[in-house]
């Protein structure tokens, strides 16, 4: 069964700090991948999605992600986060098309500091 | 295009009662799924829906819950007799027909007292 570790739990970074947030996936091919954002009390939001091709993905917010087949890995990264980015962000994969279960991580929890 | 809707926000029930969670698509959406989010953890599938189809309920607990997307109206999550361990958020997601990305709605915190 195919699973999504996000192994850090909780991250501190400072206002105007780069960001990685680690995010890796347990499945023989290459899945579908996602990064969502939820703000507290809120849904979630799509930051951006990997489905093949180039393997450095651009989302919204300023928000990139890169697969390495090599690593199992899509992490997260930002060059500069702003206050407004502290929020949970989720990890999902998805096997393919027609198998519509998205798999989730746990969770990590970005808090920014001034 | 309005968004995923989902209603109500918040509900609490005292245990043994019915929960009742509707989730209306966004508009052009044929595909409808529904997570449970625990506290303090990731969200999980419960079930996949098409209009009057069940694709997929192997995530929904085998007792007590029930879902539906009936050709007109909203989808709907059933959850009878509550339990404590029902507390959750339980988000609808709404998908086009072969586009594997998921609209999500802003969820329905269930309280169970």
């Amino acid at each position: 069964a195919q699973s999504v570790t996000q192994p850090d739990i909780h991250i501190t970074v400072s206002e105007g700090a780069s960001l990685e947030l680690r995010c890796n996936y347990s499945y023989g091919a290459t899945p579908y991948l996602f990064w969502y954002v939820q703000s507290p009390g809120q849904g979630l939001q799509l930051l951006l999605k990997y489905f093949s091709g180039d393997t450095l993905v651009q989302g919204i917010k300023g928000f990139e992600a890169e697969f390495k087949r090599s690593q199992s890995s899509f992490n997260l990264r930002k060059p500069s986060v702003h206050w407004s980015d502290a929020a949970e962000y989720f990890c999902a994969s998805l096997l393919s098309v027609g198998n519509e279960k998205l798999t989730f991580g746990t969770g990590t929890r970005l808090t920014i500091i001034p | 295009n309005a968004g995923v809707m989902q209603n109500p926000r918040h509900l609490v029930r005292r245990r043994g009662q019915e929960a009742r969670l509707r989730c209306s698509p966004m508009k052009g959406h044929s595909h409808v799924y529904w997570y449970r989010q625990l506290p303090e953890e990731g969200l999980k599938f419960m079930v996949y829906l098409q209009k009057e189809n069940i694709i997929d309920e192997s995530g929904m607990p085998k007792e007590r819950f029930s879902a539906e997307f009936p050709k007109e109206g909203p989808s709907i999550l059933r959850i009878q007799q509550v339990v404590r361990g029902d507390s959750a958020a339980y988000f609808c997601a709404s998908s086009p027909l072969l586009v594997n990305e998921q609209f999500f709605g802003p969820g329905t915190r269930l309280t169970v007292l």
